[in-house]
Parts: C-alpha cells; sequence; structure tokens
C-alpha cells in the first residue's frame, strides 16, 4: 500500500454538472501530480500541484482545475463535465526531485 | 513531444515461462518508470531507471535501460498467475526528476495455470 488514497472510488455524473475529486498524498511527499486514464490507454498528465500552486499542465482545457492545501492534499474539479470525461482520474505523490512517484488507487468517473 | 512505445501490446504465457515486454521512445530518457496495473486500480511502483546502461531487479521482475537511454526492457523470469496485470512504462521528459510523467499504452498480460 503507498499511503496514497483517493476520494470517492466511483461517481456518476450527467453531462455538464461539475465534479470534485479528492486526494491525500504519501507523507513526506510536497507534490501531487493528476493523470486521466481512458479505457485501455495510458495514463494522460492533468496538471501537477507543488507548494500550493500548479507547476506545470498537459494537454487539457482550463474547466479542469486544481487545488492544493498545506497538508499537500489536493483536489481536482472538473466543470461542464462532458461524456469524454468518463475515465479513471489518477493522483500520484512524490517529492520535488525525487526518483519516486506513487499512485492511489483512483476514482473512477462516468459521465452520463 | 516524447512518445512511448510499448510491445507487444498484449501478452498470454504459460506459468513457468519467461517474458520480455519494451518500452521504446522517440526521445532520449531522464527517468524511466516501469509500473503494474489491476484493471481499474491504481498503478502500483516497480522501478525506476535514470542512468544508461542500469539494471534494476525486484523479485523475479528484471528492468533495463540501454545506454542510449531511448529503450527499456521489462523481463520476468518464471511467470506466475500473480505477475498477470497491465504493465505501463512512463517517462519523465524533462531532466530534473519533474514527475510530470508521460506513459504508454501499457502491455496486458495473461498468465495461464
Amino acid at each position: 500500500e503507498t499511503g496514497v488514497t483517493q476520494s470517492p472510488t466511483h461517481l456518476i455524473k450527467t453531462r455538464g454538472q461539475q465534479v470534485t475529486l479528492r486526494c491525500s498524498s504519501q507523507s513526506g511527499h510536497n507534490t501531487v501530480s493528476w493523470y486521466q486514464q481512458a479505457l485501455g490507454q495510458g495514463p494522460q498528465f492533468i496538471f501537477q500541484y507543488y507548494r500550493e500552486e500548479e507547476n506545470g499542465r498537459g494537454n487539457f482545457p482550463p474547466r479542469f482545475s486544481g487545488l492544493q492545501f498545506p497538508n499537500y492534499s489536493s483536489e481536482l474539479n472538473v466543470n461542464a463535465l462532458e461524456l469524454d470525461d468518463s475515465a479513471l482520474y489518477l493522483c500520484a505523490s512524490s517529492y520535488a526531485g525525487g526518483t519516486e512517484a506513487f499512485f492511489g488507487q483512483g476514482t473512477r468517473l462516468t459521465v452520463v | 513531444s516524447q512518445e512511448l512505445e510499448q510491445s507487444p501490446q498484449s501478452l498470454i504465457v504459460q506459468e513457468g515461462k519467461n517474458l520480455t515486454i519494451n518500452c521504446t521512445s522517440s526521445k532520449t530518457l531522464y527517468g524511466l518508470y516501469w509500473y503494474k496495473q489491476k484493471y481499474g486500480e491504481g498503478l502500483i511502483f516497480l522501478m525506476m531507471l535514470q542512468k544508461g546502461g542500469e539494471e534494476k531487479s525486484h523479485e523475479k521482475i528484471t528492468a533495463k535501460l540501454d545506454e542510449k537511454k531511448q529503450q527499456s526492457s521489462l523481463h520476468i523470469t518464471a511467470s506466475q498467475p500473480s505477475h498477470a496485470g497491465i504493465y505501463l512504462c512512463g517517462a519523465d521528459p524533462f531532466s530534473g526528476n519533474t514527475g510530470k510523467l508521460i506513459f504508454g499504452q501499457g502491455t496486458t498480460l495473461q498468465v495461464k495455470p
């Protein structure tokens, strides 16, 4: 077990709604990265948070946003949900400059 | 932009057999990660390679990074049903261990008892 926990594990939302996913990082890790994994694909980098600020972003629209809190936990918010947002959302925690990145178990989002 | 190509896409082996999964990058790899994933679950960290020619082992799994740092292989010796899952290679496209990983599409491994 990695110590990275995500909540909720599953949820179903309607197109157009907003969703918030949560991630608590492993003790000692100050960086959280979020990924989207569509069925049958590898994870795609959404963005990374370091010291409560966004520290790099992948090719995702602004309706994907995030937060990092002083305890290094993080949230991923998605507005105006689209059917294609249905995926497994993964967070990974790491220590800046470190060589380990540990993932949580993921949140399965289904948009109907 | 950097891309990772994994081969094969899927693999079915008899228990006890050895197997190799390859990961090829379009650009130099600054850090190469191997993860295992059970269907629909999180990624389990296996190992990370940084130096050209580096080789690491954990139990029956060995990973290598070639000298030119553009290809890595994952080798499983005497496969067991517990090795079944999806193997993903991930790379840091930037120097300095940024943690902003790109991934291959994954290799699905089935081990027949």
